[in-house]
């Protein structure tokens, strides 16, 4: 069993819609919960990261982390087709320098 | 400022063949990594360095070795490549850590493998 679980999706909605993205864990370890953007045919790049559980809100996006239930989610308002990425959540532990366990990715599709 | 870079951007190899991926980074960042990225796998790291002269496995290492002799480079080596070795290889580097933050990983644009 993987470590982090995410569904790969394809996830396909129209303009304007709101996305909910997840991830689950296992290893109530993870402290710091990450999510990364990658554009196609590109490197990832960091969109917001949370501290143990709580919401965090940055324009458009949320994340939220929900520790007792191991469960993690990045919310994206008003979509727009420039949010058509792939996105990776990760995850580290407070001691364990750059390692960083990543999802599999939900590519997300947003259609004019 | 080029932030992370890689070379080559594209290779083919044929199975047993030995190459060497280069990162270079120019912003100064004590950490550095190696992952590689297949379909339905996410990113899995391979090797990494929390300074120059230092490396430490990573989650799949087998088949990989790795150098950091000057800060800013961290080479990635196959030496006798396979197909399971066919993927897009990211570099990534950060800061050393800071209490209270992670450190931000900044990737490169990726090296995509062929191994035949």
């Amino acid at each position: 069993q993987k470590e982090v679980e995410q569904d790969p999706g394809p996830l396909s909605v129209p303009e304007g819609a709101i996305v909910s993205l997840n991830c689950t864990y296992s290893n109530s370890a993870f402290q710091y919960f990450m999510w990364y953007r990658q554009y196609s045919r590109k490197g990832p790049e960091l969109l917001m990261y949370t501290y143990s559980s709580g919401n965090k809100e940055d324009g458009r996006f949320t994340a939220q982390v929900d520790k007792s239930s191991k469960y993690i989610s990045l919310f994206i308002r008003d979509s727009q087709p420039s949010d058509s990425a792939t996105y990776l959540c990760a995850m580290k532990r407070a001691s364990n320098t750059g390692k960083l366990i990543f999802g599999q990715g939900t590519t997300l599709q947003v259609k004019p | 400022n080029a932030g992370v870079t890689q070379t080559p951007k594209f290779r083919v190899l044929k199975t047993g063949q030995s190459m060497t991926l280069l990162c270079a980074q120019d912003m100064n960042h004590e950490y550095m990594y190696w992952y590689r990225q297949d379909p339905g796998m996410g990113l899995r790291l391979i090797h990494y360095s929390v300074g120059e002269g230092t490396t430490a496995k990573g989650e799949v290492p087998d088949g990989y070795n790795v150098s950091r002799l000057k800060k800013q480079n961290f080479l990635l080596g196959l030496e006798s490549a396979a197909p399971s070795q066919t993927s897009v290889y990211f570099c990534a580097s950060s800061t050393s850590s800071l209490a209270g933050a992670p450190e931000t990983q900044y990737f490169g644009p990726g090296t995509r493998l062929l191994v035949l």
